[in-house]
């Protein structure tokens, strides 16, 4: 597609429950991030892939989050017994190589609300 | 660490020519990036900084002064459409290929 490409957009979940929110890059992008973005804040990072190989999970919340990206295209962040505080934006980014002068598209993000 | 600072709000006229500041402090540095985000929407970049000195692109501007950790996005001829908030966002490099975002500045543009 021509952008980066997130779904659901919108996801409600009871606390406790499992969510796994996708996010297709555009084609040919190396590179993927995750970020969360909190309401009037700007997004913070949870975890990049170059490929399919995950180089950086440092920002990931706690081990109830997961993500991968096993063919090194299409990628899922797993939240596990979600809990209320886990209600953000989570945004994806795809970029074709890393490096500063690499800029990162990002998706218009899934709005995750935990009741 | 890095500590990155913008106003939280900003008014400014149809028209006009607005200036976005952004000081930041970091231990590692190799680019500063501009996004305007809409509200409900994703991030969409506009510029970005690695050497010192005035990018220029259409409308927009942005400027960076590593010596001083301060960058600033120029507007010119505001549109009530640039209504939207605008992120800085640092990209450190050397193994940390993350954007550490400041909390961005709401820019309302009246008539």
């Amino acid at each position: 597609g021509a952008g980066v490409s997130q779904s659901p957009r919108y996801k409600v979940a009871k606390r406790g429950q499992d969510v796994a929110l996708r996010c297709d890059p555009i084609s040919g992008h190396v590179s993927l991030f995750w970020y969360q973005q909190a309401l009037g804040q700007g997004p913070e990072f949870l975890t990049y892939f170059q490929n399919e190989a995950q180089l950086d999970k440092s920002g990931l919340p706690s081990d109830r989050f997961f993500a991968e990206r096993p063919e090194g295209s299409v990628s899922t962040l797993k939240i596990q017994r979600t809990q209320q505080e886990d209600s953000a934006v989570y945004l994806c980014a795809s970029s074709l190589h890393l490096g500063a002068r690499q800029p990162q598209h990002f998706g218009d993000g899934t709005r995750l609300s935990i009741l | 660490g890095q500590n990155i600072d913008q106003p939280t709000e900003m008014t400014a006229t149809e028209g006009a020519i607005v200036q976005i500041n952004c000081t930041y402090q970091t231990s590692g540095f190799n680019g500063l990036f501009w996004y305007q985000q809409h509200a409900g929407e994703a991030p969409t970049f506009l510029s970005y900084n690695v050497l010192d000195g005035l990018e220029e692109k259409g409308r927009f501007s942005s400027f960076l002064s590593r010596s001083k950790g301060y960058s600033y996005l120029l507007l010119k001829e505001l549109q009530m459409k640039d209504s939207a908030s605008y992120l800085c966002a640092l990209y450190s490099g050397a193994g940390s290929y993350q954007l550490t975002f400041g909390k961005g500045t709401k820019l309302s543009v009246i008539p």
